[in-house]
């Protein structure tokens, strides 16, 4: 079975600040992994995911996400923290590299932005 | 890019009723649908998967014939949640594949606010 682990449930950061999401994969097959950001009341936005080709993804809005192996994690960063990037991050795993079969989700961080 | 249209968008129901909750997708043919579930401060919780013109699959522990699913085409799949209890009060949320679509992958709908009173 896959799953995901998000450390931190919350994380606050300065505005400029770097941001770093954690996220801890468990898989006994090669995984496809996902970052979904989520605004109040909306559903989810696809931000990068990983599908076995390059290890750093680049994704939208700036977030970059690195898959290491060794470590089964796939944290996601972004060098400047924005206002606008206050929202409900959600880690994913799937056994498919375009997230078209079930997907498990991490239970979540709640980015803060501190003006 | 794909879109897929989820309405209503927020409803308040009195217990015992039922509410429908409607995905459409609006420029791909949805062949499989997937319905969450998510709790206040919570992640998804996937109900059930449906794909069109056949029965849908629901995960272990969710009542289908209590969240009853039709996908009985390949744009609309409806989530009906029938005699709906205070409990059933959550946020639902659909998402869609299709084959024209492959690297699109999930599509997600904006999300239908239950409130059951």
């Amino acid at each position: 079975a896959q799953s995901v682990t998000q450390l931190g449930s919350h994380v606050s950061v300065s505005e400029g600040a770097l941001v770093l999401l954690r996220c801890n994969y468990s898989s006994s097959v090669p995984p496809y992994l996902f970052w979904y950001v989520q605004y109040p009341n909306q559903g989810l936005q696809l931000l990068l995911k990983y599908t076995s080709a390059a290890t750093l993804v680049k994704g939208i809005n700036g977030f970059e996400a690195e898959f290491k192996k060794s470590e089964t994690s796939f944290h996601l960063t972004k060098p400047s923290a924005h206002m606008s990037d206050a929202a409900e991050y959600f880690c994913a795993v799937s056994d498919s590299p375009f997230g078209n079969e079930k997907l498990t989700f991490g239970t979540g961080t709640r980015l803060t932005i501190i003006p | 890019g794909a879109v897929v249209s989820q309405h209503p968008s927020r409803v308040i129901c009195k217990s015992g009723t039922s509410v429908k909750i409607e995905c459409r997708s609006l420029d791909f043919q949805a062949t499989t649908m997937f319905w969450y579930r998510q709790f206040p401060k919570q992640s998804l919780m996937l109900m059930a998967t449906s794909n069109e013109g056949s029965k849908a699959t629901y995960e272990q522990g969710v009542e289908k014939d209590k969240f009853l699913i039709n996908h009985a085409s390949l744009t609309l799949s409806t989530l009906t949640v029938a005699s709906a209890h205070p409990e059933d009060s959550s946020f639902y949320i659909c998402s869609a594949k299709g084959w024209e679509a492959p690297n699109y992958g999930y599509t997600f709908g904006s999300g239908t606010r239950l409130t059951v009173v």
